[in-house]
């Protein structure tokens, strides 16, 4: 089966850009997370669809940052505008089952996003 | 809080050698706990998963345990191979509002040389 695929791979942004990330899941995971890695940092938890619902989004970090995911398929995350804090890798993730035992976390290789 | 440490931050052994990755936790509500491996530029991939309940489980040449008491965890690789060089990361989750949270450590580096 195909993987969880991110776009872009690296992004290189100006302070006050937009940029849009994108995330295809693993076809039928209703699940789909995103997480973001600032460096020297751990992974950390940003939110939770099930479809097309925000099941959880207690990790986002402020109202500059907007995850869509219509239809329940790709998800979108965008940040708008950019400030240099959000400079980090974020990673997409999607999974069957909901509570992460019977199926686990299948990661994307993560977008690359360097803002100056 | 909820926290994950692990230990030793970075780690360097020889080929067909031992080693054992250490990850303390004070996350609570406890749901499972996963160590997952990432090699450099991909993302993080499942090794083992553990509930309460159970204290040991393999995966080939990984073999993680629990001590749901102490709240401690380890994942011991055995005859390391250079393909093990990559980022251990341990991961707890709860349950939060109807999902499940999880919370990452920072991993442990560890490479294997030749």
């Amino acid at each position: 089966e195909a993987g969880v695929t991110q776009f872009p791979s690296h992004s290189v942004i100006e302070k006050g850009q937009t940029v849009t990330l994108r995330c295809d899941p693993i076809s039928g995971h209703d699940n789909l997370y995103w997480y973001r890695r600032v460096m020297g940092k751990e992974i950390k938890f940003l939110l939770h669809f099930v479809k097309e619902s925000k099941q959880d989004e207690s990790g986002m970090p402020n109202n500059r940052f907007l995850a869509e995911r219509t239809g329940g398929t790709y998800s979108t995350l965008k940040v708008q505008p950019a400030e240099l804090e959000d400079s980090g890798v974020y990673f997409c993730a999607s999974s069957q089952d909901w509570t992460g035992y019977n199926s686990p976390l299948h990661f994307g290789n993560g977008t690359r996003l360097t803002v100056t | 809080k909820n926290q994950v440490e692990q230990s030793p931050q970075s780690l360097i052994i020889l080929e067909g050698k031992n080693c054992t990755l250490q990850c303390n936790y004070t996350v609570s509500p406890f749901s499972n706990l996963r160590w997952y491996k990432q090699d450099t530029g991909r993302g993080p991939v499942s090794l083992t998963i553990m509930t309460f309940s159970e204290n040991t489980k393999s995966n080939g040449r990984y073999t993680a345990t629990l001590d749901a008491d102490t709240k401690q965890s380890s994942l011991h690789i055995t005859a390391s191979q250079l393909s093990d060089s990559a980022s251990y990361i341990c991961v707890v989750s709860y349950p939060s509002g109807g999902s499940y949270i999880p919370t990452f450590g920072r991993g442990t580096s560890l490479i294997v040389h030749p």
